[in-house]
């Protein structure tokens, strides 16, 4: 089965710019996470969708941070404006619904803010 | 609120030893623990999963345990090698299907 994609791999933006990633999930998992993981750090939940509602965006910095999933498939997160702390790996992570078994990453996209 | 500690923060270690990782959690009322490998500009691998009412999960060279009560997993392996070297992320399930992470431990392993 194919994985969870990713892109673009990396990516680097000066301060103020405006960047979004994209994210491909494994074909029928309802359930979608995009993780920041600054360096040193582990993943920290930015938000949760389950098909595209949005069910955890607790800790997602809305001033700034924005995704949506349009028809329950891909998503997009989006930065706008970039800081510099904002500088990390953004993973994203798919599963069927209620089955931790099936919670598989991409291989993240790598974002540097200058 | 969960908070996910794992120690060491770095561990150094000849082949063949047989090593220790660290895990441990706040709030005991979890559904399940996971432990993944991160390599080098690379996304998360699942290692083990241990629901919540196991005790532990073996995987080849990789045992990973679970003691709910006090907080605290732990993963084993057994006789390292080289191409063990990476980054160990232990992660807790902690209600509606997401993980909070530890900060993970970076294991190399010398030839």
């Amino acid at each position: 089965e194919a994985g969870v994609a990713q892109s673009p791999r990396y990516k680097i933006i000066e301060k103020r710019q405006s960047v979004a990633f994209w994210c491909n999930p494994i074909s029928g998992h309802a359930t979608l996470y995009w993780y920041q993981q600054i360096l040193g750090q582990g993943p920290k939940l930015l938000i949760q969708f389950q098909n595209n509602g949005v069910v955890d965006d607790s800790q997602l910095p809305k001033d700034r941070f924005s995704a949506e999933r349009l028809k329950g498939v891909d998503s997009t997160l989006k930065i706008q404006p970039a800081k510099l702390e904002d500088s990390a790996v953004y993973l994203c992570a798919s599963s069927l619904v209620g089955q931790p078994y099936g919670y598989t990453f991409g291989s993240g996209t790598r974002l540097t803010v200058v | 609120k969960q908070e996910v500690t794992q120690i060491p923060a770095a561990l150094s270690v000849p082949e063949g030893e047989n090593l220790v990782l660290n895990c441990s959690f706040t709030d005991s009322a979890i559904y399940n623990l996971q432990w993944f490998r991160q390599d080098p500009g690379k996304g998360l691998t699942s290692l083990l999963l241990i629901q919540s009412s196991q005790r532990e999960q073996t995987s080849g060279r990789l045992n990973a345990s679970l003691d709910k009560s006090s907080g605290r997993s732990t993963l084993y392996i057994a006789a390292s090698q080289p191409g063990d070297s990476a980054t160990y992320l232990c992660a807790v399930h902690s209600g509606t299907y997401k993980y909070i992470f530890g900060t993970g431990t970076r294991l190399k392993v010398l030839a």
